[in-house]
């Protein structure tokens, strides 16, 4: 067990809807990442926030933002979901922004 | 922009067979290299880290190599086991200012009993 948690487990949206899912990092952890895993791929960047901050961002569109809170918990956010954002979420703590990152269950979501 | 690539895709090999899992990265300033494992539907759990200035790690049946120069990683699984089935995936992690890690695709192990 890494101690980060997800929530949901899974969850079902429609095309055009708007999505949070969150996720709440070891205790002290103050860098949250997020990746997103289609079937059959590897994870792919998202973003990373540090100390509330975004930290850097990956090749997602301007609809999938995020929120981390000064409590270790963080949120990402879909809008406008499309059939493609269909994929497993993970959310990964650190220390630091360079330190090993724990990952967490993940989210599977589906849009239909 | 780093690009992560293993090879092969998947992999079958008996039980009590020693396996090496391959993984090849295109940029060689990278900060680490990380293998996870990933059971079916389930989130990553970390096997072994390497910083970008060792060589090998250990844990147990697992070792873990680093080259650089070459931009290759290999796992190597001594004595593998059924419950050694998972899908195996490295990450490479850039240097500071680019600390995203950069996945591979995976290899998916099964030991056959």
């Amino acid at each position: 067990e890494t101690g980060v948690t997800q929530s949901p487990t899974h969850l079902i949206k429609t095309r055009g809807q708007q999505v949070t899912l969150r996720c709440s990092s070891q205790s002290g952890h103050n860098t949250v990442s997020w990746y997103q895993q289609a079937l059959g791929q590897g994870p792919q960047f998202i973003f990373q926030y540090y100390r509330e901050e975004e930290n850097g961002r990956g090749n997602f569109p301007p609809r999938f933002s995020g929120l981390q809170f000064p409590n270790y918990s963080s949120e990402l956010n879909v809008n406008a979901l499309e059939l493609d954002d269909s994929a497993l979420y993970l959310c990964a703590s650190s220390w630091d922004r360079d330190t090993e990152q724990y990952f967490g269950p993940g989210t599977r979501l589906t849009v239909t | 922009k780093q690009e992560v690539t293993q090879i092969p895709a998947a992999l079958s090999v008996p039980e009590g067979e020693n396996l090496v899992l391959n993984c090849s990265f295109t940029d060689s300033a990278i900060y680490n290299l990380q293998w996870f494992r990933q059971d079916p539907g389930k989130g990553l759990t970390s096997l072994l880290l390497i910083q970008s200035s060792q060589r090998e790690q250990t844990s147990g049946r697992l070792n873990a190599s680093l080259d650089k120069s070459s931009g290759r990683s290999t796992l190597y699984i001594a004595a593998s086991q059924p419950g050694d089935s998972a899908t195996y995936l490295c990450a490479a992690r850039g240097n500071f200012g680019n600390e995203k890690l950069t996945f591979g695709t995976g290899t998916r192990l099964t030991i056959i009993p």
